[in-house]
């Protein structure tokens, strides 16, 4: 069964500072995407990085970084330059397969940025 | 891009009434969506899948006579809470998905059931 695992509850950052958020998952699927989703406290999720399953460099979306590790199946978001704004929850998420499979997510981060 | 609608933003509605939430895809067409809720400080469950022209896949533990799941046309998925209860009450998210691996997100729904 596919899992999603985020350990870190809420993080810390000082504003202009690299921050990394941790996810691992665990699927039996050769072929998966993973996906980095920010939630502001309005509640709407805005996409913010995708890694698939079969991609040879780690993807990169601005600020955003996905250091993905396959062997270890890790797939942690990186954020460079951290700003007020980023301060959210954010949630790492899978999907097996291709189109109509459901997507998983994990417990969350909540991410706080420091004046 | 594409943009996922969900009316109403919030409702509020008395015990044992039921309460109809609408979520569109207004640019584009939805051949799968996803309906989830999310408890506060908790991460996203989902409830189910629905694909236009037949019947939502539930998830486990989730009641399908509570919760109809209506997926009419390729822009319109429609969830229903029947005879809503205090517990029912929570964030409601929709997303739509084409055929690739990206899902769009509605702006949610907050239910309060009194």
């Amino acid at each position: 069964a596919q899992k999603i695992t985020q350990t870190q509850p809420g993080m810390f950052v000082q504003e202009k500072e690299a921050v990394t958020l941790d996810c691992t998952y665990d699927t039996s699927d050769p072929s998966y995407g993973l996906f980095w989703y920010k939630q502001p406290s309005s509640g709407e999720m805005i996409f913010l990085i995708y890694q698939g399953s079969y991609d040879q460099q780690n993807a990169t979306e601005g600020r955003y970084s996905l250091n993905f590790q396959k062997a270890r199946k890790s797939a942690n978001l990186v954020i460079s330059a951290s700003q007020l704004g980023d301060s959210a929850m954010y949630f790492c998420a899978m999907r097996e397969g291709g189109g109509g499979f459901k997507t998983i997510f994990g417990a969350g981060t909540r991410l706080f940025v420091k004046a | 891009g594409a943009v996922v609608s969900q009316h109403p933003s919030r409702v509020i509605c008395k015990s044992g009434t039921s309460v109809k939430i609408e979520c569109r895809s207004l640019d584009f067409q939805a051949t799968t969506m996803f309906w989830y809720r999310q408890f506060p400080k908790q991460s996203l469950m989902l409830m189910a899948t629905s694909n236009e022209g037949s019947k939502a896949t539930y998830e486990q533990g989730v009641e399908k006579d509570k919760f109809l799941i209506n997926h009419a046309s390729l822009t319109l998925s429609t969830l229903t809470v029947t005879s809503a209860h205090p517990e029912d009450s929570s964030f409601y998210i929709c997303s739509a998905s084409t055929s690739g691996y990206e899902q769009y997100f509605g702006p949610g729904t907050r239910l309060t059931v009194t």
